[in-house]
């Protein structure tokens, strides 16, 4: 079965501390994923994706993630995040040849002074 | 381009109103898809539309949903009758698609859509 789990359903983290959002899928295809953002009260923004080529992939407000296709998974990193970062983070995965993406059930990071 | 735009931003209706959200998608796009927010259920595909036509509406929740999409340039989600457990943030994007499905979604910023 194609499905995209998000294991943490909160992430709470101090100002300036690293973070990593975990994204994993499972497909018998090949996949192209996305992380989105989505800041309260406002649509989901991209901030990233990887569809071919390297496998570390730089998004926007200096977020990166990598594909890791043995693992299955596509983790969100940022090396050291502020108060601006507080959202909800969203994993989604288009399979090969499929016209919608599958969106994990989301994250929300939260950043303590 | 203004991306995509959703009318109303909010609606507050009373239970057994019809209600109907609107779509504009980004010019040149050709798939559009309509997604429901809630607490309880996250981020749920109801429908979505290629090249005006519906692809896929197994994520309609039942029959007082409609969706249709007359023209390039607009769609529309309908409720009726509508009812409380309705409530939630309805979000449309789009996307232009080629057979490899290699590009994101862009979406709109959403209605908030109350049932009293």
């Amino acid at each position: 079965a194609q499905s995209v789990t998000q294991l943490d359903s909160q992430v709470p983290v101090f100002e300036e501390a690293p973070v990593e959002l975990r994204c994993n899928y499972s497909s018998s295809v090949s996949v192209y994923l996305f992380w989105y953002v989505q800041y309260p009260n406002q649509g989901l923004q991209l901030l990233l994706k990887y569809l071919s080529g390297s496998t570390l992939v730089k998004g926007i407000n200096g977020f990166e993630a990598e594909f890791n296709k043995s693992q299955t998974s596509f983790h969100l990193r940022k090396p050291s995040v502020h108060i601006s970062d507080t959202a909800e983070y969203f994993c989604a995965v288009r399979f090969q040849g499929a016209q919608k993406l599958v969106f994990g059930q989301g994250t929300r990071l939260t950043i303590n002074p | 381009d203004a991306g995509v735009i959703q009318s109303p931003r909010h609606e507050v209706t009373e239970m057994g109103q019809e209600v109907t959200l609107r779509c504009k998608p980004i010019s040149g796009h050709n798939s559009l898809f309509w997604y429901r927010q809630t607490m309880m259920r996250g981020l749920e595909l109801l429908i979505y539309f290629n090249n005006n036509v519906p692809i896929d509406d197994s994520g309609m929740p039942e029959d007082r949903f409609s969706a249709k999409m007359p023209n390039a340039s607009f769609s529309t989600l309908k409720i009726q009758p509508s009812e409380p457990r309705d409530s939630a943030v309805y979000f449309c994007a789009s996307s232009f698609l080629t057979g490899q499905g290699r590009t994101e979604a862009f979406f709109g910023q959403g209605t908030r859509l109350t049932v009293v």
